[in-house]
């Protein structure tokens, strides 16, 4: 089961782009990466996931390097709404979530 | 419904009581996760059932924890001789399980334990 590793916190501001690094150097074959967010007194909400290279929806951006021990969140144009803790997750769920990334957005 | 739903929003109880929370998955999901979160922490796994199999109870902390899954549908977690400890917020979570899932959370329970 692959570990991973993140920062504990990260601050920004209104409008700037929001990066998030997690360390996973244990990845397997098959591992796919997923990140969920969560806000205050609410579970987890499943942001994006990827296997390989870069995935973009309409919430953010998922950047992966070949060698797949890493990948990297990106929140473009965040707002305060975005502040809340991000979880990278890798393989399957029968995992604990580690702490999460605190953002904090300021105005 | 729509979503996950999980009842009861908020249960306070005494040390000693036993306790039961019921999580209510999306209808047609296979798998269902539990995991307790306590006050600033992460997710902790509980226990995890998929379809018709033995559930994974792995991360059960201790005996007086148990969960079933009734018709594949609706869990239930009981806490027996509840400790203040356990105070937590209890999520569950469904999927429609394999590899590369998504989980879908509910919005948890919280237990206090006086």
């Amino acid at each position: 089961l692959a570990k991973t590793t993140q920062p504990i916190s990260m601050d920004s501001y209104e409008g700037q782009e929001v990066n998030i690094t997690c360390s996973h150097n244990n990845i397997a074959t098959n591992d796919y990466i997923t990140w969920y967010q969560q806000f205050p007194s609410q579970g987890p909400r499943f942001i994006i996931q990827g296997y390989k290279t870069k995935v973009t929806n309409e919430v953010a951006s998922l950047f992966i390097p070949a060698d797949r021990k890493s990948s990297t969140l990106s929140l473009p144009r965040v707002s305060l709404s975005d502040t809340a803790v991000y979880y990278c997750l890798v393989g399957d769920y029968k995992l604990s979530f580690g702490a999460g990334t605190t953002v904090t957005v300021r105005a | 419904g729509a979503g996950v739903s999980q009842s009861p929003s908020n249960k306070v109880t005494e040390k000693g009581k036993d306790v039961e929370l019921r999580c209510d998955p999306i209808s047609g999901h296979t798998a269902l996760y539990w995991y307790r979160q306590s006050l600033g922490q992460g997710l902790e796994f509980l226990i995890y059932f998929q379809g018709n199999s033995a559930p994974d109870k792995s991360g059960l902390p201790s005996d007086r924890f148990s969960a079933e899954r009734t018709g594949g549908s609706v869990s239930t977690l009981t806490i027996q001789r509840t400790q203040q400890e356990d105070s937590a917020v209890y999520l569950c979570a469904s999927s429609t399980g394999g590899n590369g899932e998504k989980l879908f959370f509910g919005s948890g329970t919280q237990l206090s334990v006086l």
